[in-house]
């Protein structure tokens, strides 16, 4: 079956410290990617996207995320962690089907807390 | 531009009642879809809204059901409430749908079903 998985449920990180989130999916093709962020009581809100060209991508916040076809993942990163950071994580994936069977398959999203 | 409303954002309501979710979208968007976030499930997806036309659907039940209207806000509604429909009910817009366009979010409505 078609999932996301995102390994990790809670981090925790020190303010300064780098971060490094794990997404992985199971698809064939290569599927179109996205990280949003959801604060407390906020909607989600879009990080970054990946759908073709350079596997590391620039989003905003100060996050990047690279796409690794052969591991099948698409890991989130920041190299220096602020507390507003802290936050739900989640990874999303439009697997690119025609038709009327396109959406979006979401990891169970990963909470990041940080430390002062 | 405004972002997307949802309203109300706060529900109670008891097993068995009805409920109506409105979603206004970002001006100029055309397509509507709505999520079920919880704690245990994640976010799933309940169904996408095109131009007054259902696109797309998720796995639920019939209970859910959903409407866009000429101005592209849309309305969902959950018939016959269960205490396992307790759950942030999420609402996205964009352009054209999910064609490699990004989903705007709004805040949700969070509905407790006693």
């Amino acid at each position: 079956a078609q999932s996301v998985t995102q390994p990790d449920i809670h981090i925790t990180v020190s303010e300064g410290a780098s971060l490094e989130l794990r997404c992985n999916y199971s698809y064939g093709a290569t599927p179109y990617l996205f990280w949003y962020v959801q604060s407390p009581g906020q909607g989600l809100q879009l990080l970054l996207k990946y759908f073709s060209g350079d596997t590391l991508v620039q989003g905003i916040k100060g996050f990047e995320a690279e796409f690794k076809r052969s591991q099948s993942s698409f890991n989130l990163r920041k190299p220096s962690v602020h507390w507003s950071d802290a936050a739900e994580y989640f990874c999303a994936v439009d697997p690119g089907y025609a038709g009327n069977n396109r959406k979006l398959i979401w990891g169970l999203g990963t909470s990041l807390a940080v430390n002062p | 531009k405004a972002g997307v409303t949802q309203t109300p954002r706060y529900l109670i309501k008891t097993r068995g009642q009805q409920v109506t979710l409105s979603c206004s979208p970002i001006s100029g968007h055309r397509s509507v879809s709505w999520y079920q976030q919880t704690p245990g499930q994640g976010l799933q997806f309940l169904f996408e809204y095109f131009s007054e036309t259902q696109r797309n659907k998720g796995n639920f039940p019939g209970r859910f059901s959903g409407r866009q209207f000429s101005n592209s806000r849309s309305e969902m509604n959950v018939s016959t409430l269960e205490l396992g429909d307790s759950a942030l009910y999420l609402c996205a817009s964009s352009p054209t749908g999910l064609n490699n366009n990004e989903q705007f979010f709004g805040p949700g409505t969070r509905l407790t079903v006693l």
